[in-house]
């Protein structure tokens, strides 16, 4: 199965710890996506990269927030001292370019489950 | 604005049809999306639709789209317990670009013997 992949899926750590998450897409996918899940609910996007270019940034990635894809194949996402409301999943996703436009399809990860104690 | 609203929870009988629905705000939207989510997992793409469509079918879902009503539906026919999930409409806006998804909250389907 060649599908994105997540690493580490789970993560607990102690509020003002740095941590990073890395994503890998699948294949020849030139468009990565992360989002933000909370509990019960939708999840929400946070920033998207058409290959190693960061086009859009939620106005939810605080500054504490970076994400990069620096040869535009995986990506990381990194927090700086965490904060209690930080305790998600994070999803990544990435998405092919079917036409000249349009990416139509996002196909998501399993995802990184973030405690932060 | 962007917004995505769905009932939070329906419970079928195995064997019957289920049908989620959900609304939309954004009539810019290009394509709506219905995605599964099981416990512990990220989110499987079921089906999308453009919005010329008014319907489509894949094996035992139907996708019925309302463009007038901003209103979206997903049947799924002859309901399994390997159904019980959470499912999750979503919109493509011009408001994003046409880039970013906005998610509703998830119906979380329920199917019992």
């Amino acid at each position: 199965d060649t599908g994105v992949s997540q690493d580490p899926r789970h993560k607990i750590t102690k509020r003002g710890q740095n941590v990073t998450f890395r994503c890998d897409p699948i294949s020849e996918h030139n468009r990565l996506y992360w989002y933000r899940q909370t509990l019960g609910q939708g999840p929400e996007f946070l920033t998207y990269f058409q290959n190693e270019a960061q086009l859009e940034k939620s106005r939810l990635l605080s500054d504490r927030f970076s994400a990069e894809r620096p040869k535009g194949s995986f990506s990381t996402l990194e927090i700086q001292r965490t904060e209690q409301g930080d305790s998600a999943m994070y999803l990544c996703a990435s998405s092919p370019r079917v036409r000249d436009r349009d990416y139509n399809e996002q196909f998501f990860g399993p995802g990184t489950r973030l405690t932060v104690l | 604005g962007e917004d995505v609203e769905q009932s939070l929870f329906l419970s079928v009988r195995e064997g019957d049809s289920s049908v989620i629905n959900c609304t939309y705000t954004d009539s810019s939207s290009t394509y709506l999306y219905w995605y599964k989510q099981e416990p512990g997992a990220g989110l499987q793409l079921l089906t999308y639709i453009f919005s010329n469509m008014d319907m489509k079918q894949d094996q035992r879902l139907t996708v019925l789209l309302n463009k007038k009503d901003k209103h979206l539906s997903l049947r799924i026919a002859d309901t399994q317990t390997g159904d019980s999930a959470i499912y999750f409409c979503a919109e493509k806006p011009i408001s994003g670009g046409y880039n970013k998804l906005i998610f509703g909250a998830g119906t979380r389907l329920a199917v019992h013997p």
